[in-house]
């Protein structure tokens, strides 16, 4: 199994402009998550979906960022327009949805907004 | 009440030496407690978990202790080696299938050979 993938691995933008994060789910997994790691916040859930259905975006910082997930196995994180301060890891994670199942990480996307 | 609290905040440990992380929190309704182990690039991965039914899990050099009165619990890595460097993140959820975690603010380790 090729695990968690997340594209791409790196990122460096302008403030104001569009980023579009992807990830591709372990397959079999229903259950998706998108972190967001800081320094200064440490690790942050901003949003997880179950059968690719939004369950709680409660961490989603403000309208800027948005997340979707069409299918089973592909998801998106945008971000529109990007600022300075949304330069982070951003992770995504999936899961079977049952009691006490493994998160598994992706490698993460390293965003840097100038 | 969702936080997670975690120290310390930085760990230096000599090799074969013990290495002792401790979290604690509030909400009563955290039921299941993992620990994630992130080495510098890489995404969290899954070290060990407990449920609150029991004070104590051990997988090989790794044990959590569980205090539910305290609100309590810990990470002991016995014979500390320097490839288990890395940055330790406690978390906790209601485990009610949504998995959806809150986790602690990481503890950075550095065993010195």
């Amino acid at each position: 199994d090729a695990g968690v993938i997340q594209s791409p691995r790196h990122e460096v933008t302008e403030m104001g402009q569009e980023v579009t994060l992807r990830c591709k789910p372990i397959s079999g997994h229903n259950s998706l998550f998108w972190y967001r790691q800081t320094m200064m916040r440490g690790l942050e859930l901003l949003i997880y979906f179950n059968n690719n259905v939004p369950i709680d975006d409660s961490g989603m910082p403000e309208d800027r960022f948005s997340a979707k997930m069409p299918n089973a196995s592909f998801s998106t994180l945008k971000i529109q327009p990007s600022e300075p301060r949304d330069s982070a890891v951003y992770f995504c994670a999936s899961s079977l949805e049952s009691r006490g199942e493994t998160q598994y990480f992706g490698p993460g996307t390293r965003l840097l907004v100038l | 009440q969702q936080q997670v609290k975690q120290s310390p905040q930085s760990l230096i440990v000599q090799k074969g030496g013990i290495s002792i992380i401790n979290c604690a929190y509030e909400n009563t309704a955290f039921d299941y407690f993992p620990w994630y182990q992130q080495f510098p690039g890489k995404g969290p991965a899954l070290l060990i978990a407990i449920r609150p039914d029991v004070s104590e899990k051990k997988e090989g050099r790794f044990t959590i202790s569980f205090n539910k009165s305290a609100k309590q619990f810990s990470l002991h890595i016995m014979d500390s080696q320097p490839g288990d460097s890395a940055t330790y993140f406690c978390a906790a959820s209601v485990d009610n299938y949504g998995q959806n975690f809150v986790f602690g603010p990481g503890t950075r380790l550095s065993v010195l050979p």
